[in-house]
């Protein structure tokens, strides 16, 4: 099992460019989640699916836009991508969005927006 | 919403045992604890979670104060491996949204 897989690994960006992030995991799990990770600082939940066909905020959500596209496969789409953006992006999943299920972590994009 | 409050650094012994501590005084019933670690360039891992109990796992254990306003992640034989960012998380039970990441304690294991 190849876990939780993230596209692309780097990308830069100009100011207003778009993009989108993509994510994809093999556990069958129904929850699946984005974070965001500026230097040395915590993670933050910018939006997370509870299962496949819904989508809810998180933290800080503003600025993004997300898609769960099927059970596997969940997206984070910049439309136009600002500075304050530039961070580390982690995509994770668990089998459950409830109790206390275990959040499966992608290895991250790191993203850079000059 | 309730926060956990860590110190930034610790340092440690090879193969001695690590005492991790987070404050959450404004914890709600519905918060689990959870602790995950963070390697160097890689995305956070599992570590172990609890509610009430003390809590043990073949990676660390878990105590958990009486009023819940604090726990202490320990780790028995601290090896060079285990040097990473520790996260102490509270996540509602009630609500999968609700995940509240502090700034962690890095650990440094010197051999």
């Amino acid at each position: 099992n190849a876990g939780v897989t993230q596209t692309p690994k780097f990308q830069v960006l100009k100011t207003g460019q778009s993009m989108t992030l993509q994510c994809a995991q093999d556990m069958n799990h129904n929850s699946m989640y984005w974070y965001r990770q500026d230097p040395g600082m915590g993670l933050r939940l910018i939006y997370y699916s509870a299962s496949e066909g819904t989508t809810d905020k998180g933290e800080v959500p503003n600025g993004y836009n997300v898609s769960r596209l099927n059970k596997r496969e969940f997206s984070l789409r910049l439309e136009s991508a600002a500075p304050s953006q530039t961070s580390v992006y982690f995509c994770a999943s668990s089998h459950r969005a409830v109790l206390t299920d275990t959040q499966y972590f992608g290895p991250g994009t790191r993203l850079t927006v000059l | 919403d309730a926060k956990t409050t860590q110190p930034n650094s610790m340092e440690s012994n090879e193969e001695e045992p690590v005492h991790l501590p987070c404050n959450h005084s404004t914890i709600s019933g519905t918060d689990y604890i959870h602790w995950y670690r963070q390697l160097p360039s890689q995305g956070p891992e599992y570590v172990i979670h609890g509610l009430t109990s003390n809590v043990n796992n073949r990676m660390a254990s878990l105590a958990i104060a009486e009023d819940r306003k604090s726990s202490t992640l320990i780790l028995h034989r601290a090896t060079l491996r285990d040097a990473a960012v520790y996260y102490c998380i509270l996540r509602d039970y009630t609500n999968a949204g609700k995940s509240t990441f502090g700034d962690g304690t890095t650990l440094t294991v010197k051999p």
